[in-house]
């Protein structure tokens, strides 16, 4: 089976512009979560989607959005780029009350903004 | 607010045991976890522990937790190049992982 895959897998950016992301989730997973890494960082929880629906945000601006589509894959959006958005956008499904409430990660996409 | 820490690097010789350790603030995870990322990849689920648990062992792998001082290590037995990567810890569920900031393990010869 398939993992959690991601496009694209690079970005490059100006500031200003918009940018989305894609994800697809292990299938038969309903869960979609996003995870923005900052160079040097650990990977931070911006978001949760379960069934279509947000059931978590971290703290981020309202410039970051999200939705989940009917086959549970996602997509990130990012309005107005900033220079400090340059990082690696990590996703990640799940399975709710799978084991160990394991999340299982893609390979990330990385974007730089210049 | 949840917060996990970590030291960042940790140099070994190779055929030695890395112990890379982490505190963590929020006691209300229900498993706490430990990742691998190799330089341009994703994060790879190493091990877990459940949180009523002291200790686990997998292989090469034992995690302990004290869960008293709120604290979660990980030893890598016969510590090998190719364990070689930045380490995360982190708790929380399948809703939402909280990451410390990784630590770099360096084995050299």
């Amino acid at each position: 089976d398939a993992g959690v895959t991601q496009s694209p897998t690079h970005l490059i950016k100006t500031r200003g512009q918009h940018v989305t992301l894609r994800c697809s989730p292990i299938s038969g997973h309903k869960s979609v979560s996003w995870y923005q890494q900052v160079l040097g960082q650990g990977p931070q929880f911006i978001f949760q989607y379960y069934e279509k629906e947000e059931r978590g945000r971290g703290n981020f601006p309202d410039r970051f959005s999200a939705r989940q589509f009917p086959n549970y894959s996602s997509e990130l959006n990012v309005n107005a780029l900033l220079l400090g958005d340059s990082a690696l956008y990590l996703c990640a499904s799940s399975s709710p009350g799978g084991r160990n409430n394991e999340q299982f990660f893609g390979p990330g996409t990385r974007l730089t903004v210049l | 607010g949840e917060d996990v820490e970590q030291s960042l690097f940790l140099s070994v010789r190779e055929g030695d045991s890395s112990v890379i350790n982490c505190t963590y603030t929020d006691s209300s995870s229900t498993y706490l976890y430990w990742y691998k990322q190799e330089p341009g990849a994703g994060l790879q689920l190493l091990t877990y522990i459940f949180s009523n648990m002291d200790m686990k062992q997998d292989q090469r792998l034992t995690v302990l937790l004290n869960k008293k001082d709120k604290h979660l290590s990980l030893r890598i037995a016969d510590t090998q190049t190719g364990d070689s990567a930045i380490y995360f810890c982190a708790g929380g569920g399948y809703n939402k992982l909280i990451f410390g900031a990784g630590t770099r393990l360096a084995v050299h010869p």
